[in-house]
């Protein structure tokens, strides 16, 4: 069955620091997103992209976020400087289309010390 | 920004037990779904709902959508320890065209 991988699975990083995660989404699923999610609350989507054009970023913290798709199929974000705020689980989803079914990967627990 | 709130926040019942989560918005979303997630894991779709007082039945869980799409219901029958876990509506519609909101999450913990 296609999955939606991500990596590292965990990450623990110093303050001040850079530290970037990776998404492979499921196999002709044009749409991407990134969802930070707090221990215990609902996912926030930080970017949306349509194939390798960014259609949300309202909420993604730019001065310190980045993310991208360049060819339309994997994803980077990034965080540089990492701050302590920043500890939690960084999921990524992709549907074949926006917006049908999202599946998600099994997420990047960052912690920040 | 179209918010969902989900109530109740905690749930934590016996075996056997039934219970209802619910997810609540002031906006009309052409969609709603409902996930559940597990620690440690990304969330899982269990249902979409797309149609004004839909119903959908999925074992012992029974999924339905407002009349005036802004509310959805997750009714849980005969509550079983491994329905343990965070468990998410998140809309997609209207100004949020594309996007999906969700709501904060209610975490069920079932006890044997």
């Amino acid at each position: 069955e296609a999955e939606v991988a991500q990596s590292p699975r965990y990450k623990i990083t110093e303050k001040s620091q850079a530290v970037a995660f990776w998404c492979d989404p499921i196999s002709g699923h044009a749409t991407l997103y990134w969802y930070r999610q707090i221990l215990g609350q609902g996912p926030e989507l930080l970017v949306q992209f349509q194939d390798e054009s960014v259609v949300d970023d309202s909420q993604l913290p730019k001065d310190r976020f980045s993310a991208e798709r360049l060819k339309g199929v994997d994803s980077t974000l990034k965080i540089q400087p990492a701050e302590l705020g920043d500890s939690a689980m960084y999921l990524c989803a992709s549907s074949p289309y926006p917006l049908t079914e999202a599946f998600f990967g099994q997420g990047t627990r960052l912690t920040v010390v | 920004t179209q918010l969902l709130e989900q109530s109740p926040q905690f749930l934590s019942i016996q075996e056997g037990e039934n219970l209802t989560v619910y997810c609540n918005s002031s906006s009309v979303f052409s969609s709603l779904q409902w996930y559940r997630q597990e620690p440690g894991e990304g969330p899982v779709l269990l249902v979409t709902v797309v149609t004004g007082g839909e119903v959908k039945k999925l074992k012992r869980l029974t999924f339905q959508f407002g009349d005036a799409r802004k509310d959805s219901s997750l009714h849980i029958t005969a509550a079983q320890p491994g329905d343990t876990g965070l468990y998410l509506c998140a809309g997609e519609g209207g100004t949020s065209y594309g996007k999906l909101t969700f709501g904060q999450g209610t975490i069920l913990t079932v006890h044997p």
